[in-house]
């Protein structure tokens, strides 16, 4: 499998525009997850889903963000308008269906976004 | 909610040398990982080791859930285990991760 597939690597935009982040996560797991990194704030978990519907948004930091995964082999993130403050790493993970936190968590590489 | 404390927040070796990682947490859980994040920035599981003890190659892991810690130990440190070590513990279905440990190995 060629494991968690995120893109783009690397996103600049300008402050105000829509940012949309991709996932495709590992074939056969149920659970998905975006996480944020920075450097203030370490990793934060902003969303997850189990068998494509949404469980916990309640780390997603305003309603500026939104989450969506319309079958088991896709989700986006998307920023809408984007600001400065949201310059991150955003990851995604998926995990298999044994409790979701009861299986070993895999990471994508991450997308690097700057808002200018 | 639960919190996760990692010691030491930093760490310089030399290589060759052992080190032990600590990770303490505030309440019960019922899942623990640990992660490496490589100078490239990419999050590689290492353990999922929410009781007793694993190894893999140069590295073991040990948890004891009842005291609330885990102990991630590296052996004959390489230049290549540079990075950062989290901890990352689960509840429910979601992990909390703490703030992690920057390992720097110097030949």
């Amino acid at each position: 499998d060629a494991g968690v597939i995120q893109s783009p690597r690397h996103e600049v935009t300008e402050m105000g525009q829509e940012v949309t982040l991709r996932c495709k996560p590992i074939s056969g797991h149920d659970y998905l997850f975006w996480y944020r990194q920075t450097m203030m704030r370490g990793l934060e978990l902003l969303i997850y889903f189990n068998n494509n519907v949404p469980i916990d948004d309640s780390g997603m930091p305003e309603d500026r963000f939104s989450a969506k995964m319309p079958n088991a082999s896709f989700s986006t993130l998307k920023i809408q308008p984007s600001e400065p403050r949201d310059s991150a790493v955003y990851f995604c993970a998926s995990a298999y269906a044994t409790g979701g936190g009861n299986s070993p968590l895999h990471f994508g590489n991450g997308t690097r976004l700057t808002v200018t | 909610g639960i919190q996760v404390e990692q010691s030491p927040p930093d760490l310089i070796l030399q290589e060759g040398a052992n080190s032990t990682l600590r990770c303490n947490f505030s309440d019960s859980v019922n899942n623990l990982q640990w992660f490496h994040q490589n100078p490239w920035g990419q999050l590689i599981n290492l353990f999922y080791i929410p009781s007793g003890t694993k190894q893999n190659g140069r590295l073991s892991a040990t948890t004891v859930a009842t005291e609330r810690y885990s102990l991630l130990y590296i052996s004959s440190s390489q230049t290549t285990d540079s990075g950062v070590y989290f901890c990352a513990v689960g509840v429910t279905d979601k992990l909390i991760f703490g703030t992690g440990t920057r390992l720097q190995v110097f030949p």
